[in-house]
């Protein structure tokens, strides 16, 4: 069966530092992956999708970045946080965009 | 901006009783899909509905689609407390690369 793999759950970062938070999935070939942000009490940000290796599509211009290092392995990451970055980040997959979204736990980043 | 708005924002009804929230949109979609979210974990999927479909069940759920009025409803009969939980809409678009996009959300509270 296919799982989906995030941490960590809670993360407290200072104004500034850097961000990696990684996202894996196991049971499935070639997923279709995203990141999303969720404001609280909101509905979710598309922030990246990529559908291959190498390949990322940003929805909205950020302080935030993502890579696919490999096929099953999504990373976000910023080089600098902003208080403004705080929030309920998501990652999910799917095998096609008919298909359901499967999602994480997802982590709670909280910037001071 | 969200494509999915989701309607009312908030819901609060008898262990019982049957909740009722609609969800509007206003572009072509390929499909919409309903989820769940208990509060601080990921997204659940519930029900997927093709645009060429106009009613879809399973178990105590029942969606129905009218495209003519970009707008879609989820009907959860005899509600439980452990239904409590926001409920978010999201549409996948038509044509190209196939966006989706999450509305709002409802929150909905069943009291026991």
């Amino acid at each position: 069966s296919q799982t989906i793999h995030q941490w960590p759950a809670t993360l407290v970062q200072p104004v500034g530092s850097p961000l990696s938070l990684e996202c894996t999935v196991e049971g499935t070939s070639n997923p279709n992956l995203y990141w999303y942000r969720q404001a609280a009490g909101r509905g979710l940000q598309l922030l990246f999708y990529s559908v291959g290796i190498g390949q990322i599509s940003s929805e909205v211009p950020q302080n935030l970045s993502a890579s696919r290092p490999q096929d099953r392995q999504f990373i976000l990451s910023s080089k600098k946080l902003l208080l403004s970055d705080s929030g309920f980040y998501l990652c999910a997959w799917t095998q096609g965009e008919d298909r359901p979204q499967h999602f994480g736990d997802g982590t709670r980043l909280s910037i001071l | 901006s969200q494509q999915g708005e989701e309607d009312p924002q908030a819901l609060s009804i008898q262990e019982g009783e049957n909740a009722t929230m609609n969800c509007s949109y206003k572009t072509s979609i390929n499909n919409l899909q309903w989820y769940r979210q208990n509060s601080g974990r990921g997204l659940v999927h519930l029900i997927l509905i093709r645009s060429n479909e106009r009613e879809k069940h399973s178990g105590r759920l029942r969606v129905t689609l009218d495209t003519s009025k970009k707008s879609s409803s989820l009907l959860i009969t005899a509600s439980r407390a452990a239904d409590t939980a926001s409920y978010f809409c999201a549409t996948v678009s038509s044509g190209g690369y196939q966006k989706v996009t999450f509305g709002t959300g409802t929150k909905l509270q069943v009291i026991p």
